[in-house]
């Protein structure tokens, strides 16, 4: 069984452009999760989505951030107009939901902006 | 969730038990603990979770005293790729909610 794959590994975007960061759940999985980790700081909660539907965004920051996970397909984290203060590592998680204890974590997508 | 205090840093020799303590007086009586680590730069992974009674599994044992506000997590025999940052967590069970992370504790295991 996979488990929650991220890509890209790595991403570097100039100031101004857009980065898109996809998480594929592990099988079985329909709850997802996103966590942004800034350079020599913890980790932190960005979002909580079903299928289709965001559960819980209240760690988003309120412009530039969406995310979504449609019927089909990855769960997709985009910003836009990126700023040097978005380079993070960001980290996806996900777990079978309300009959689960833990969540699993993808590898992570490290972007830099320069 | 209830907070949680943890050592920042730690070692522990190789082969040597690693005891990693965790306070967590506000504990409510719904609210689990669960722990996860960080090693290096990767993802974080589950190790573990309990409620009140301890619990074992592959990777390692959970104490949870009498009265839930404080807990240990044992790696029993601890080896180099244990070096990592370990996050205690307290919060309700089972249900698709986010993970709160503190600080966690730097353990280093030297050889």
């Amino acid at each position: 069984n996979a488990g929650v794959m991220q890509n890209p590994r790595h991403l570097v975007r100039r100031r101004g452009q857009e980065a898109r960061l996809r998480c594929s759940p592990m099988k079985g999985h329909s709850h997802v999760y996103w966590y942004r980790q800034l350079p020599e700081e913890g980790l932190k909660f960005m979002v909580y989505l079903q299928k289709e539907n965001i559960i819980d965004e209240s760690g988003m920051p309120k412009e530039r951030f969406s995310a979504e996970f449609p019927k089909e397909g990855p769960s997709i984290l985009r910003i836009q107009q990126v700023v040097r203060g978005d380079s993070a590592a960001y980290f996806c998680a996900s777990s079978q939901g309300i009959t689960s204890y833990e969540q699993y974590f993808g590898p992570g997508t490290r972007l830099t902006v320069t | 969730d209830a907070k949680t205090t943890q050592p920042p840093s730690m070692d522990c020799a190789e082969g040597r038990a690693a005891n990693l303590p965790c306070n967590h007086s506000t504990i409510s009586g719904n609210e689990y603990v669960y722990w996860y680590r960080q090693i290096h730069s990767q993802g974080p992974q589950y190790i573990i979770h309990g409620l009140k009674n301890n619990e074992t599994n592959e990777m390692a044992s959970l104490i949870i005293t009498e009265d839930r506000k404080s807990s240990t997590l044992i790696l029993p025999h601890a080896t180099l790729r244990d070096t990592a940052v370990y996050y205690c967590i307290v919060r309700v069970g089972r249900g698709a909610q986010k993970l709160v992370f503190g600080q966690g504790t730097r353990l280093t295991i030297n050889p």
